[in-house]
């Protein structure tokens, strides 16, 4: 089992592009989050999907967009980056049933 | 709001020592708490989960207490080894909500603390 699989590791944009964070797992998990941490404020959810085809916001989800179109698979899209958006993004997923979270090891956003 | 705070930031410590983390949380009303461990580059590794119901968890040399009353949790490290060297955060889980849907599954995350053992 790989868990969970962020691509890319890490990413430099210029304010105003356009990317795609993949996240997937191959644990067969309904659960899955996408989270952003910086300094000094915690890792804050952004958006999360509770199923195939289910997506919902989290606390910080203004200017990211998600799509969940297979179960293993949960998108993290941003339309027109900012700086403010410089951050360390995290996934993870879990058994509905179950409260352990499983990680993958993040990607490293710069917006310069 | 939740809000999760943890002390202290920041520990260095010679191996072999015994210590203590803090975690506290400003609304008692939660479903479960966990204790994260973050090496750097990483994510996060699951350590242990207690319930609201129980008082604590062990995992080898590791030991979580819960006290919901006063809003704290401590993370107990037996024998500190160099290996131990993380940043180790708490997260609290919200009781669900009547409505159900959303409140569910949101974890509220303390900063962290960064933990230097030294052989």
């Amino acid at each position: 089992n790989a868990g969970v699989t962020q691509t890319p590791k890490f990413r430099v944009l210029k304010t105003g592009q356009s990317m795609t964070l993949l996240c997937a797992q191959d644990m067969n998990h309904e659960y899955m989050y996408w989270y952003r941490q910086d300094p000094g404020m915690g890792l804050r959810l952004i958006h999360y999907s509770v199923g195939e085809g289910t997506t919902a916001k989290g606390e910080v989800p203004d200017g990211y967009n998600v799509s969940r179109l297979k179960k293993q698979n949960f998108l993290l899209g941003l339309e027109s980056a900012a700086p403010s958006q410089t951050s360390v993004y995290f996934c993870a997923s879990r058994v509905w049933a179950k409260e352990k979270l499983f990680f993958g090891s993040g990607t490293q956003l710069s917006v310069l | 709001k939740q809000e999760v705070t943890q002390i202290p930031a920041a520990l260095s410590v010679p191996e072999g020592e015994n210590l203590v983390l803090n975690c506290s949380f400003t609304d008692s009303a939660i479903y479960n708490l966990q204790w994260f461990r973050q090496d750097p580059g990483k994510g996060l590794t699951s350590l242990l989960l207690i319930q609201s119901s129980q008082r604590e968890q062990t995992s080898g040399r590791l030991n979580a207490s819960l006290d919901k009353s006063s809003g704290r949790s401590t993370l107990y490290i037996a024998a500190s080894q160099p290996g131990d060297s993380a940043t180790y955060l708490c997260a609290v889980r919200r009781t669900p909500s009547n409505a159900g849907g959303t409140s569910y599954g949101k974890l509220t995350f303390g900063q962290g603390t960064i933990l230097t053992v030294h052989p």
